[in-house]
């Protein structure tokens, strides 16, 4: 099992958006709807921003949202904010209680 | 609130074996979930190690998983890791959390302990 491959980088002005990709196999992002999306600021614990591909837990802004297309699932970021500056991984179940992650993406507000 | 939090030795001498605990409060690790460790070396990504079902199911990454062991103990409401056989490799930031089954969703994590590997 290989991790899911996520650009190193991604950046944005404030107020734009700016889409992040996570890649997969039909094994694991395109053979379940178990997509999660976590947000690591320098020093901390990661935080979950997008579950289930398109979920959004309490407290999360909806200008973070999820979604996904064959083997490849997508976080988009809108009305960027300074404090959305941070590092972002993505994770899948891939069969048998298997967890995948991203390799993490830096997200940079210009 | 659910709460985890991570302790054990921050120093383990290369060829030894690593050892974690993660206390769990708030919640009854005998009620539900899947808990596991996830570790960061320095400056890269997440990496999923395992997780435990609290009736003892154990999933364990495959590449991790000659080296690990993770057990519960219910009468603590905390659950361990161990890693034997320990490299420079093997230095990471290791966190636990608490895990959806069938999904991985991990919604509330420790704050994370670093570990190093070092003689």
């Amino acid at each position: 099992q290989s991790a899911l491959t996520q650009p190193p980088s991604a950046s944005g002005s404030p107020g734009q958006s700016v889409t992040i990709s996570c890649t997969g196999t039909s094994s694991d992002v395109g053979g379940y709807n178990s997509v999660s999306w976590y947000q690591q600021h320098p020093g901390k614990a990661p935080k979950l921003m997008i579950y289930e591909v398109i979920k959004r837990p309490s407290g999360v802004p909806d200008r973070f949202s999820g979604s996904k297309s064959g083997n490849t699932a997508s976080l988009t970021v809108s009305g960027l904010q300074a404090e959305d500056e941070a590092d972002y991984y993505c994770s899948s179940y891939a069969g048998s209680n298997n967890l995948l992650f991203g390799g993490g993406t830096k997200l940079t507000v210009l | 609130q659910v709460q985890l939090q991570e302790s054990g030795p921050g120093l383990v001498k290369p060829s030894e074996t690593l050892s974690l605990t993660c206390a769990v409060s708030g919640y009854s690790i005998s009620s539900d979930y899947y808990w596991g460790w996830i570790r960061q070396p320095p400056g890269k990504g997440l990496e999923w190690i395992g997780s435990i079902y609290h009736r003892g199911s154990t999933y364990y990454s495959p590449s991790l998983k000659s080296r690990v062991s993770i057990s519960v103990d219910t009468s603590k409401n905390q659950f361990s890791l161990k890693v034997s056989s320990v490299t420079a490799a093997d230095t990471a930031v290791y966190y636990c959390a608490r895990l959806v089954p069938t999904t991985g969703t991990a919604a509330y994590w420790g704050q994370g302990t670093l570990v190093t590997v070092s003689s």
